[in-house]
């Protein structure tokens, strides 16, 4: 398997329930972000992991809860979200020093109940 | 607030003529930029980048101009084809940081 890889592709949740997003890369990478894409509204990035240590949080509901065990893993844990919480949760990564460019995942598309 | 800006949310080309992406930015600091392009249920793919150092760069297709002066810059497609009709985000770097800013995109639609 080559690139980012995502999953689930799609996920269905009540507001009681705990879920988790997995993200893999195989690209050798070592920095990893989690972004938020909501309808109409620019991609909003999440956290940041350089060399497996989280560099930058941004202000995200503490519902969310990103965990990096590795270079090549990255997971964002999920409990007792909201409706606005619906998106599409894009994965990506990226060589640092690369000036930026990040490749992405296929995202997981979330709806909240 | 917004330092990364595409003000027009759509944009319809028919195949063969040029298709114009426009991105204007705030932040004087800004020294690379980056386009991305996304398809539906897909993540965004890295299409084309240019450092301030230049005013142009080109990749078969697709050329991004740079306008450091109007902090304006734009990607052209010629000749658009309608396996180009994709969502478009501008982007860049954040200086001192590991992270990008995206524009909202635009949405191009090229039809036969």
């Amino acid at each position: 398997e080559t690139g980012v890889t995502q999953t689930p592709r799609h996920l269905v949740m009540g507001m009681t329930n705990k879920k988790s997003l997995k993200c893999e890369q195989h690209l050798g990478h070592n920095a990893m972000y989690w972004y938020k894409q909501s309808a109409k509204k620019p991609l909003e990035l999440m956290f940041v992991y350089s060399l497996e240590e989280r560099v930058e949080n941004n202000s995200v509901p503490s519902r969310f809860s990103p965990e990096c065990p590795n270079s090549s893993h990255l997971f964002l844990h999920l409990h007792t979200l909201q409706p606005e919480d619906s998106a599409l949760y894009l994965c990506a990564s990226s060589q640092e020093g690369a000036r930026g460019t990040q490749y992405f995942g296929p995202g997981t598309r979330l709806l909240v109940l | 607030d917004q330092q990364v800006k595409q003000n027009s949310p759509s944009l319809s080309v028919q195949e063969g003529r040029i298709s114009i992406l426009n991105c204007d930015y705030t932040n004087s600091m800004f020294d690379y930029f980056l386009w991305y392009k996304k398809y539906p249920a897909e993540g965004p793919t890295f299409l084309i980048s240019i450092s301030s150092i230049k005013d142009k760069n080109e990749d078969g297709r697709f050329t991004v101009f740079l306008n450091k002066s109007a902090k304006h810059l734009s990607l052209h497609i010629v000749p658009s084809q309608p396996g180009d009709s994709a969502v478009y985000f501008c982007a860049a770097p954040i200086p001192g940081y590991s992270t990008l800013t995206f524009g909202k995109g635009t949405m191009l639609l090229v039809s036969p």
